[in-house]
């Protein structure tokens, strides 16, 4: 299993430019997430799903877009982007089987975005 | 509202010291508590967890026990390497959709 896989590893974005972060997991998980990490700080829910089709936000979810067309996919949309976008991005996964938080969360290995 | 409160870093120690992060969360109780850790340019993994009161959770000599009477679940670790170098994050599992994570500890080990 190549467990949660994150592309681009490094990106950077011009202010007003869009781009797509894409994320995928094979271990057939319920959840997949996508957090923020900014410099020493801790990290930040964006947007969550639950299962495919239903997607929620999260703490900051301000200036981004998701979809979850299959279970597999979770792909994090940037429209506009600014320079309070610049940040480390990391998708992961978990079962889910208990609701909620309750199974150990899995997680990629991040994109590292930059905003000029 | 709940929340976790973990114990502020950067932390330094020399090899083979003894290792506590202090990890106190506020609500009546969560059906699991959560230790994650990140090296350097990468992503969190799972350290370790407990999944009820009185649990004890352990992984490359790391220990936490989930503490109800003092709503607690702190790690430690006997003796640290060089190799522990990371950041830390308590993280409370929830039924609830919640999901958030402690500030993290930034631990570095001199040798």
């Amino acid at each position: 299993n190549a467990g949660v896989t994150q592309t681009p590893k490094f990106r950077i974005l011009k202010i007003g430019q869009s781009m797509t972060l894409q994320c995928a997991q094979d271990m057939n998980h319920n959840y997949m997430y996508w957090y923020r990490q900014d410099p020493g700080m801790g990290l930040k829910l964006i947007y969550y799903s639950v299962g495919a089709g239903i997607t929620d936000k999260g703490e900051v979810p301000n200036g981004y877009n998701v979809s979850r067309s299959t279970t597999e996919d979770f792909p994090l949309r940037l429209e506009l982007a600014a320079p309070s976008q610049t940040s480390v991005y990391f998708c992961a996964s978990s079962y889910g089987l208990q609701g909620g938080s309750t199974d150990t969360q899995y997680f990629g290995p991040g994109t590292r975005l930059t905003v000029l | 509202g709940d929340s976790v409160t973990q114990m502020e870093g950067p932390v330094t120690l020399s090899e083979e010291a003894f290792l506590t992060i202090n990890c106190t969360y506020t609500a009546t109780g969560y059906p699991s508590l959560f230790w994650y850790v990140q090296y350097p340019g990468e992503g969190l993994q799972l350290l370790l967890k407990a999944t009820k009161a009185d649990d004890k959770g352990s992984n490359k000599g790391f220990e936490a026990t989930y503490r109800k009477e003092t709503t607690s679940f702190h790690l430690e670790k006997g003796s640290v390497q060089v190799s522990d170098s990371a950041v830390y994050f308590c993280a409370p599992g929830d039924t609830g959709n919640q999901f958030y994570f402690g500030t993290g500890t930034s631990l570095t080990v001199i040798p």
